[in-house]
């Protein structure tokens, strides 16, 4: 799986849009890029993934620029509840065996 | 669901002591099967994975070791811990074509 590279923490007002970015320059074609986060002391939770096209759900938003070789996560509205280390991934779609580094710690501040 | 259980929930051991961590999941059958750890301040490291009972593959080698006796139970163990083993150990599921793991509670270790 390729490498990724984030940024050890961010800091975001409660309110305002999180833009967390992740590198992952030597991304291969058939793999994807997903993004979990864990909160203080439980399980890492699934947020989105995608391929090339951006992603939207209820959580979060994925944007991939056109080379693949980078990509951010944006939370539109962070609350307090959003604080939590947030990882971005690069795997093969049909193989799970997932692979996290040490992600970035987003702070929301009230 | 997809939920998964871990116990215990907190565990403190002392250094030579064995290890037995369980996990049960419910759900469709035939699961991946995964184990992690988390050492304090660190990223997550993949330690075992199971595609199905009896299979067993591991990443990293160390002295623990894993079993999957039945389809929905996945345990980890060790005959005598060391004070490296302390950590958060989480196991996760994540089922054929479907994209997302999911993880458990998780267990936290402490080897004194």
């Amino acid at each position: 799986d390729a490498k990724t590279t984030q940024p050890p923490s961010m800091d975001c007002a409660e309110g305002r849009a999180a833009n967390l970015p992740c590198n992952h320059s030597t991304i291969s074609g058939n793999e994807y890029v997903y993004w979990y986060r864990q909160i203080h002391s439980q399980g890492p939770q699934y947020i989105i993934h995608g391929l090339k096209n951006n992603e939207t759900n209820e959580m979060a938003s994925l944007i991939i620029t056109e080379d693949r070789k980078s990509s951010t996560l944006i939370l539109p509205h962070a609350t307090l509840r959003d604080t939590a280390v947030y990882y971005c991934i690069v795997r093969h779609g049909g193989y799970q065996k997932v692979t996290f580094g040490t992600g970035t710690k987003l702070q929301v501040i009230p | 669901s997809q939920t998964i259980h871990q116990w215990p929930a907190t565990l403190v051991q002392p250094v030579g002591s064995p290890l037995s961590l369980e996990c049960t999941v419910e759900g469709t059958s035939n699961p991946n099967l995964y184990w992690y750890r988390q050492a304090a301040g660190r990223g997550l490291q993949l330690l075992f994975y199971s595609v199905g009972i009896g299979q067993i593959s591991s990443e990293v080698p160390q002295n623990l070791s894993a079993s999957r006796p039945q389809d929905r139970q996945f345990i980890l163990s060790s005959k005598k811990l060391l004070l490296s083993d302390s950590g958060f150990y989480l196991c996760a599921r994540g089922d054929p074509g479907y994209n997302e793991q999911f993880f458990g509670p998780g267990t936290r270790l402490t080897v004194l």
